[in-house]
């Protein structure tokens, strides 16, 4: 099926682990986002990449880590989880300046 | 980057036609006035994207008048499924975009 789609849905994971959300799209779409939300606020975001090979961050970049070696696949990356960093992770892809397309999301949540 | 304001709630009833208002005083000339929506647990969706004037497709129009500075989504005939948060947004690139906390937009029957 054509779309965008991130997993895991939920995770849970402790302080200082390091954690891989993934994400998918199968339009070819160029340009692919990560972003954050948290409770009750509009979204923040991480990292972008408007190619393959080529990424850049974003409001708030800091403890996240991406790449992108296929156009059609953008993970996220936290390299040790902080409390802080408890949220609800969204990706997106788009062509540029057109409309973005998101997934469901991922609730992560550090212990 | 342009910031926008927008109310923090809105209620309506089925039925009727629903208008939220956005401002964006410091909107650049190269900028683009988007809409979406998000439900609960789930990404925001596209609604609508202009640049002036008006622009209307199958879900809402969105009014834009001519200094640019702010501009109103109107949902016609809202129901129950309508009730979700809605984020104005300004900017000439996805990556621009700053996303504040929306309007949390509740329809009652």
């Amino acid at each position: 099926d054509a779309g965008i789609t991130q997993s895991p849905r939920y995770k849970i994971t402790e302080t200082g682990r390091q954690v891989t959300l993934m994400c998918h799209q199968t339009w070819s779409h160029s340009y692919m986002f990560w972003y954050r939300q948290d409770l009750g606020h509009g979204l923040r975001l991480i990292y972008y990449s408007a190619a393959a090979d080529i990424t850049d961050k974003g409001e708030v970049p800091d403890g996240y880590v991406v790449s992108r070696s296929k156009t059609e696949n953008f993970p996220l990356t936290l390299e040790s989880a902080t409390r802080s960093q408890t949220s609800v992770y969204f990706c997106a892809s788009s062509e540029r300046d057109s409309e973005a397309f998101f997934g469901q999301g991922t609730r992560l949540t550090v212990v | 980057l342009a910031k926008t304001t927008q109310p923090i709630s809105m209620d309506s009833y089925e039925g009727q036609e629903v208008n939220i208002t956005c401002s964006h005083n410091n909107i650049a000339t190269n900028d683009y006035i988007t809409w979406y929506q998000q439900f609960p647990s789930q990404g925001p969706r596209f609604i609508i994207q202009g640049y002036k004037t008006k622009v209307t497709n199958e879900v809402a129009s969105l009014f834009i008048p001519a200094d640019r500075k702010s501009s109103t989504l109107s949902l016609p005939r809202v129901s129950l499924s309508d009730t979700a948060v809605y984020y104005c947004l300004v900017g000439d690139s996805n990556y621009q975009l700053i996303w504040g906390a929306g309007t949390k937009l509740i329809i009652k029957p």
